[in-house]
């Protein structure tokens, strides 16, 4: 059963342009969310979080908007940009201290110059 | 800035053999984490360590075991290597102390080939 789900594998958008990447969830009992950026041949890196108890969190070019009614987030990154080509992976941590985090599927942005 | 280092790359073992995969992190860190990363199932958790010889099992547990003897060191053992666990390992890191949404920090992975 799969708690966080990114539905969409891949999006691909102009430079210059905005691109949303979306993640949906199922467990009300989350009260952290992550998203991360993968190269290939590397780590992931952690980009951005939000505490459940607010609904958008800012920096710099990247924004997450959390609607917990609708168990949905997304991650918006304003202008895009070459190098953002990744795939991106949203996390999800549980309330009480829980360090695990349950990860989705990845999505695969591609930057088009 | 947390470095986490793996000791492999890339590595290519046979069907049957014990392998080791090796994970060091310099900053202190008290959880530690071992993942695998398959194309269309994104990051599955094995193992987790929140303390030296600590463990705690993680969705995909079988056919692997973990050590963890030092604080730095986390170590995912193949007991006896199949063809379904070629794969891309991941080792991650975080600060601990039962605080939730800590971002984990992650190694550059480790490529496995078993033939």
């Amino acid at each position: 059963d799969q708690q966080v789900k990114q539905n969409s594998p891949s999006l691909s958008v102009q430079e210059g342009r905005i691109s949303i990447l979306n993640c949906d969830y199922t467990n009300s009992m989350f009260d952290y969310f992550l998203w991360y950026k993968k190269y290939p041949a590397e780590g992931p890196t952690f980009l951005i979080s939000i505490s459940s108890i607010k609904d958008k969190n800012e920096d710099g070019r990247f924004t997450v908007f959390l609607n917990k009614s609708a168990k949905h987030l997304s991650l918006h990154i304003v202008p895009s940009q070459p190098g953002d080509s990744a795939v991106y992976f949203c996390a999800a941590s549980f309330q009480g201290g829980s360090e695990k985090l349950v990860f989705g599927k990845g999505m695969k942005l591609t930057v088009n110059p | 800035d947390v470095k986490v280092t793996q000791s492999s790359r890339y590595l290519v073992k046979r069907t049957g053999e014990k392998v080791f995969l090796e994970c060091v992190q310099d900053m202190d860190h008290e959880n530690m984490f071992w993942y695998r990363q398959d194309p269309g199932l994104g990051l599955r958790l094995i193992y987790f360590s929140y303390d030296v010889k600590m463990k705690e099992k993680g969705d995909i547990p079988e056919g692997y075991s973990v050590s963890r003897e030092k604080k730095e060191r986390f170590s995912l053992i193949l007991e006896s290597a199949s063809t379904n666990q070629t794969s891309m390992y991941l080792c991650a890191s975080s600060l601990g102390g039962r605080v939730s949404g800590q971002p984990q920090h992650f190694g550059d992975g480790t490529r496995l080939s078993i033939l």
